[in-house]
């Protein structure tokens, strides 16, 4: 029940593609789902977050949408730029705790 | 400039040498957090603490201690470090149970 599922492992776009990666959880207590962009040799930076009361929160060209009746979110990202190259993880949490579930991560590469 | 500090970034160790790695950040945040990064695993949380003299166990704490006798200071302790702790560790912190900042992550290898 604790686990985050997060597909596909890795993922190959052509400049100006759209970039889906999808993850899937079971525990319903989970109430905060953000996204981490991660670069080599660097630590992972919060990218977006979504909370279940909304079903999609866009910032820029990143796009979370939260299925809460599946218990899946997706992260898209538009007009994927080679700078969008990384690795990303989803994860979930629980309200008024910092325990955190992370999905195993998507390396993105986006083709020039 | 606000930040996470790591130290060491890097230490190679032998089996059952005790060593601790430093985590200080300069944002007065509540929250800080430890995760150890494997290839196919992702991040798991070893260990979190919600202000001073308190702490709690993530998904992985086995083999690890942690103290936060101060607010802006987490060392995570490997009292007999083992070779399957060789991994990439890096400290978190966060003003609320939301936005985390990462430091730029140990690498430590346990021969």
């Amino acid at each position: 029940q604790q686990q985050v599922k997060q597909s596909p492992q890795s993922l190959i776009v052509q400049k100006g593609g759209i970039s889906i990666i999808n993850c899937a959880y079971e525990n319903t207590a989970f109430d905060y789902f953000p996204w981490y962009q991660q670069f080599p040799g660097k630590g992972p930076a919060l990218l977006i977050a979504i909370r279940p009361d909304v079903s999609e929160k866009k910032e820029g060209r990143f796009t979370i949408s939260f299925n809460k009746s599946a218990k899946q979110f997706s992260l898209h990202i538009m007009d994927s730029q080679p700078g969008d190259s990384a690795t990303y993880f989803c994860a979930a949490s629980y309200m008024g705790t910092y325990k955190y579930i992370f999905g195993t991560g998507t390396r993105l590469k986006v083709l020039a | 400039e606000a930040q996470v500090t790591q130290n060491p970034r890097y230490l190679i160790t032998v089996t059952g040498k005790k060593l601790t790695v430093t985590c200080s950040q300069n944002m007065n945040h509540e929250y800080m957090s430890w995760y150890r990064q494997d290839p196919g695993l992702g991040l798991r949380q070893i260990y979190y603490s919600m202000n001073v003299e308190v702490t709690d166990k993530g998904d992985v704490p086995e083999g690890y201690k942690v103290s936060r006798k101060e607010k802006r200071n987490f060392p995570l302790i490997l009292e007999s470090p083992s070779p399957n702790q060789t991994s990439l560790y890096f400290c978190a912190s966060s003003s609320r149970a939301d936005t985390q900042y990462f430091g730029p992550g140990t690498r430590l290898t346990v021969l």
